[in-house]
């Protein structure tokens, strides 16, 4: 059972937006601003997509955003597109020089 | 080029230990923490612990702390992390990845598949 709770699944059409959520609690979502996103499709390399809760690596479509409430962070992708579909996991600092994840939400691009 | 090479698939039985390598490249290998994670099958990540190569300083997941450790050797730029007692809910993907340009993992390494299986 993982940490974080995400919801399993998701799904928009081409060039909608959806909301990927993250609910941990005081002590690691809540807690700090090291939440961050990963896609990671079977058979691949997990894929940094957002870090520190809102910042988007070089190379990461600006399709992709992340906020965060109290102890709930979210990943928006907007202008969703086929390519998008996947596996989406957060994942927060948890303090203690320690990390936890979320179960992963499965997002379809109907 | 950045790399993160890892060893390959290892099958063993129940109660033994695995040992797995990461040997990184195209950075300097002691100035950052290097972490190990794993992946279950229809799981979420878990991150297991990680390790300053600099000075050797490691820390665990609590759920994991008695049976993980993680080492390196500074002159081959490799990590390694071995596991003990293992259990069926061992079977994984175990990575290791770095945060190398940003606060969260960034490169990661292509995985290595620890089946646990009589």
């Amino acid at each position: 059972q993982s940490a974080l709770t995400q919801s399993a699944s998701v799904s928009g059409s081409p060039g909608q937006s959806i909301t990927i959520s993250c609910t941990g609690t005081s002590g690691d979502v809540g807690g700090y601003d090291f939440v961050s996103w990963y896609r990671h499709d079977p058979g691949e390399v997990p894929k940094l997509m957002i870090y520190e809760g809102i910042k988007r690596p070089s190379g990461v479509s600006s399709r992709f955003s992340g906020s965060k409430s109290g102890n709930t962070a979210s990943l928006t992708v907007s202008g969703l597109q086929a390519e998008d579909e996947g596996d989406y996991y957060c994942c927060a600092y948890a303090g203690s020089s320690s990390w936890v994840f979320g179960g992963g939400t499965r997002l379809t691009v109907l | 080029q950045v790399q993160l090479v890892q060893s390959g698939a290892e099958v063993k039985k129940p109660g033994a230990s695995v040992k797995i390598s990461c040997e990184a490249s195209g950075y300097s290998f002691g100035s950052f923490a290097l972490h190990w994670l794993r992946q279950a099958p229809g799981q979420g990540p878990e991150w297991m612990g990680w390790i300053n190569p600099g000075n050797g300083r490691t820390k665990y997941s609590q759920r994991l702390q008695d049976r993980v450790t993680i080492t390196r050797d500074t002159a081959s730029s490799t990590a390694y992390m071995e596991l003990r007692s293992l259990r069926s809910e061992d079977t994984a993907i175990y990575y290791c990845a770095t945060q190398l340009q940003t606060s969260a993992f960034d490169v990661w390494g292509l995985g290595t598949v620890v089946t646990v299986s009589s």
